[in-house]
């Protein structure tokens, strides 16, 4: 198992450009969320998906959209970047039932 | 969810026995307490949790006091490896929400 892999590792955006950030696992985990960390700064929830078709929005999720057709794939999209928007940014996968997650190793996402 | 308390940092020497405090003594029945931990901004890795009985894995030892408000995680023999930014997390089973706070930056000494 390849576990949770995210694409890319590094990404520079001018802003107001846009950009997806890709996710998927191969665990067959109902669950799948994204999560951004600031500098020094534990982790925030930005969506969240139980199950293919169904989405729902974290602490941060203003800024973001999210769709989930398939089990295995989770993409966050950036319609217009900010630089508030750098940030490192991880997916993390679960099973539905239980609350030990698997995390991707993240995408450094740098806005200017 | 219960919030918890961790200290902000704390320091072990390398071989010595590493032991993170944490406090949640708003925690209901229901509530599991999990360990995660961050090395050097990896994403979190997934180390141990329990209800109310003690817990061991091949990577830690849990210990939560009988009036399940307060727990300790054990790295029993710390390595530089360890060192990384633990996380306490109070939450119910299967919950679709993991809320992180600030942790608590173990810094491992040779």
């Amino acid at each position: 198992n390849a576990g949770v892999t995210q694409t890319p590792k590094f990404q520079v955006l001018k802003t107001g450009q846009s950009m997806t950030l890709q996710c998927a696992q191969d665990m067959n985990h109902e669950y799948m969320s994204w999560y951004r960390q600031d500098p020094g700064m534990g982790l925030r929830l930005i969506h969240y998906s139980v199950g293919a078709g169904i989405t729902d929005q974290g602490e941060v999720p203003n800024g973001y959209n999210v769709s989930r057709s398939t089990t295995e794939d989770f993409p966050l999209r950036l319609l217009s970047a900010a630089p508030s928007q750098t940030s490192v940014y991880f997916c993390a996968s679960k099973f539905i039932d239980n609350t030990e997650a698997f995390f991707g190793q993240g995408t450094r996402l740098t806005v200017v | 969810d219960a919030k918890t308390t961790q200290p902000t940092s704390m320091d072990c020497a390398e071989g010595r026995a590493a032991n993170l405090p944490c406090n949640h003594s708003t925690i209901s029945g229901n509530e599991y307490v999990y360990w995660y931990r961050q090395i050097h901004s990896q994403g979190p890795q997934y180390i141990i949790h329990g209800l109310k009985n003690n817990e061991t894995n091949e990577m830690a030892s849990l210990i939560i006091t009988e009036d399940r408000k307060s727990s300790t995680l054990i790295l029993p023999h710390a390595t530089l490896r360890d060192t990384a930014v633990y996380y306490c997390i109070v939450i119910i089973q299967g919950a679709q929400k993991l809320v992180f706070g600030q942790g608590t930056r173990l810094t491992i000494n040779p």
